[in-house]
């Protein structure tokens, strides 16, 4: 069975552009996070969906992060306009709705230069 | 609220030593506690849980935790160091239900094995 897929693995970018994340989480689960994962501040939560309706964004840094769950096969985190400071490893897990276990997918690590 | 309190951000162990890597919690209901494992360039990966039931849960690749309500720890341990056992470990403890079935993640323990 297929794990937690995250696309892109790798994004080089400029600053003021537009950054998208895709997750496509462990089908039947109906948990979604994302993580953002920095040396300086450790792992991060960002926000999280369960059954596709966001539950918690208060881990979101601020008003140019943005995160959409239209199904319950995929997911995306959005960056506009991204900026240098914004340069992580950025995490999707997902997990069934009656447990607390949460299954990571690989992670997007993002550069803005 | 929930947290997690790892002691030592970095842990340096002899190949066929002992493995400790300590864990404190703090919860407002009881808890469920995990520990995941984070080989380099890899997303977290489960290697342990306590739910209810047993307080010693073992896990993948000869890891087990205690679950100590008293002293509020669940400690990671493994007899013997593998050089494959070099990683980041984090402790999670699970939230007030009604707040959902988010984890707190501790800050991480970076293992280096030595020969």
């Amino acid at each position: 069975d297929a794990g937690v897929i995250q696309s892109p693995r790798h994004e080089v970018t400029e600053m003021g552009q537009e950054v998208t994340l895709r997750c496509k989480p462990i089908s039947g689960h109906n948990s979604l996070f994302w993580y953002r994962q920095t040396m300086m501040r450790g792992l991060e939560l960002l926000i999280y969906f369960n059954n596709n309706v966001p539950i918690d964004d208060s881990g979101m840094p601020e008003d140019r992060f943005s995160a959409k769950m239209p199904n319950a096969s995929f997911s995306t985190l959005k960056i506009q306009p991204s900026e240098p400071r914004d340069s992580a490893v950025y995490f999707c897990a997902s997990g069934p709705g009656n447990s607390y276990e949460q299954y990571f997918g690989p992670g997007t690590r993002l550069t803005v230069t | 609220a929930q947290s997690v309190t790892q002691l030592g951000s970095h842990v340096s162990v002899s190949e066929g030593a002992l493995v400790l890597l300590r864990c404190n919690y703090s919860s407002s209901v009881p808890p469920y506690l995990f520990w995941y494992v984070q080989y380099p360039n890899q997303g977290l990966q489960l290697l342990l849980k306590y739910t209810t039931g047993a307080t010693l849960v073992k896990g993948i690749n000869g890891f087990e935790a205690e679950f100590k309500k008293s002293e509020t720890s669940f400690h990671l341990t493994k007899p013997s160091a593998h050089m494959s056992d070099a990683a980041e470990y984090f402790c999670a403890v699970s939230g007030v239900k009604a707040a959902g079935n988010k984890l707190t993640f501790g800050g991480g323990t970076r293992v280096l094995v030595k020969p």
